[in-house]
């Protein structure tokens, strides 16, 4: 099975940078997957690695060490409108995705 | 380029009635995915397609849920009878096939959502 922890909640400012950790055990792995969600909002794609290593787009990079089965999402600059929940999700065989338990993230002013 | 799309998008019955939910998928999306979301967790897959076959139904409790997608288009899940725990949001998703020919990163396409409250 797969078991994946992050941490549930981070408060940060507006113009910080804020690290998001995850941790995962798991019996299948392809790669670590990256979404955000806004409140009543569907989860959508942000960035996915399956090779270590950090992944950069734009404001946002991600980072994987398979060895360490633990991966990040960095956000720089951060803006109001990045305040959502974030979910690491390990992606298995047959593009099965288990997703962890989400970071709500508050940006505040 | 349209989304997915789902339908209703709200939904309120009493227990141990039926509900149906419905999903549309991006245009040329061989993978559908049901997920359940119950408050403060993550997207818990409930059942796979590739086309209209069943890939994983692993976590889809088979009692009382059941899905189909007819012709590898649209799909409906439906639950029959609904529990106080089934309370959620229900989330279509669809993906290009095969995680293998998309070069390894198969990007999930999530629709809106029906958020389910079983009274």
């Amino acid at each position: 099975g797969q078991s994946l922890e992050q941490p549930s909640e981070v408060t940060a400012v507006e113009g910080a940078i804020v690290q998001i950790n995850c941790t995962y055990q798991t019996s299948g792995f392809y790669g670590l997957s990256w979404y955000q969600q806004h409140d009543g909002g569907a989860p959508t794609f942000l960035s996915y690695n399956a090779l270590d290593g950090l992944e950069e787009t734009g404001r946002f990079s991600s980072f994987l060490s398979r060895s360490d089965s633990y991966g990040y999402l960095l956000l720089q600059e951060l803006q109001m409108k990045d305040s959502a929940s974030y979910f690491c999700a390990v992606m298995g065989g047959g593009n099965k995705l288990t997703f962890g338990t989400g970071t709500q993230l508050k940006v505040e002013l | 380029e349209a989304g997915v799309a789902q339908s209703p998008r709200y939904k309120i019955i009493e227990k141990r009635q039926s509900v149906a939910f419905w999903c549309n998928p991006i245009s040329g999306h061989a993978t559908l995915y049901w997920y359940q979301q119950i408050l403060g967790q993550g997207p818990k897959l409930l059942i796979q397609f590739q086309n209209n076959g069943v890939v994983d139904d692993s976590q889809l409790p088979k009692d009382r849920f059941s899905a189909e997608r007819l012709k590898g288009v649209d799909s409906t899940l439906k639950i029959q009878p609904a529990k106080l725990e089934d309370s959620a949001v229900y989330l279509c998703a669809s993906s290009l096939e095969g995680g293998e020919l998309a070069g390894g990163q198969n990007e999930q396409f999530f629709g809106p959502g029906t958020r389910l409250t079983v009274l």
